[in-house]
């Protein structure tokens, strides 16, 4: 049963346009959400975080929106770069694990054509 | 500083074979943990450490071992391996073992496995 859905495999934009990925999440539990980048051939590293105490981070041209009562979160990139080309992973927590386990989406390629 | 380093980047296996899948991070992090990322699947733990001489299980441990005997090092054993285990396997390290070790988990680049 996947606890974080994202519902778009692709995503197709113009550089300079806005990029919006989307992220869905059915465990109330979460508290803590992540958006991870990946280009091929390598791992995951780390983008930009939120925690359910905010609606918004920025950080540059990343900003990711967090709506708690339709647990859904947005990941915006504006200007959008041929560079941000990549698979884009929404990832969850709750904070009252011991843990801090991770629990990932399944990803949205994103292409930023000139 | 090489961060998170994987031998093999590939590997093909026979169904029933072992192999163990290598780990090493050099940024002296307590935590350690190993995914595997499946087409059109996210990432799903399989096992993890919180220390040297600490392993728990994850999301998806059947088939799997791991040992954790250094900081350093943090490798995967497949015993008899089977061809539902063919994937892309990511190691990660961390500083913290709280909820915001995600933030600061960094990954390396992966291993291809190909289990026929």
């Amino acid at each position: 049963d996947q606890q974080v859905k994202q519902n778009s495999p692709s995503l197709s934009v113009q550089e300079g346009r806005i990029s919006i990925l989307n992220c869905d999440y059915t465990n109330s539990m979460f508290d803590y959400f992540l958006w991870y980048k990946k280009y091929p051939a390598e791992g995951p590293t780390f983008l930009i975080s939120i925690s359910s105490i905010k609606d918004k981070n920025e950080d540059g041209r990343f900003t990711v929106f967090l709506n708690k009562s339709a647990k859904h979160l947005s990941l915006h990139i504006v200007p959008s770069q041929p560079g941000d080309s990549a698979v884009y992973f929404c990832a969850a927590s709750d904070r009252g694990s011991t843990l801090g386990r991770l629990y990932f989406g399944r990803g949205t390629q994103l292409t930023v054509w000139p | 500083n090489a961060g998170v380093t994987q031998t093999p980047k590939f590997q093909v296996l026979k169904t029933g074979q072992s192999m163990t899948l290598q780990c090493a991070q050099d940024m002296n992090h307590e935590y350690m943990s190993w995914y595997r990322q499946d087409p059109g699947m996210g990432l799903r733990l399989i096992h993890y450490s919180v220390g040297a001489g600490i392993t728990d299980q994850g999301e998806v441990p059947n088939g799997y071992n791991v040992s954790r005997s250094t900081t350093e090092d943090f490798p995967l054993r497949l015993l008899s391996a089977a061809p539902s285990q063919t994937s892309v396997y990511f190691c990660a390290s961390s500083s913290s073992r709280s909820w915001a070790a995600g933030e600061t988990q960094y990954f390396g680049p992966g291993t291809r496995l190909l289990v026929l």
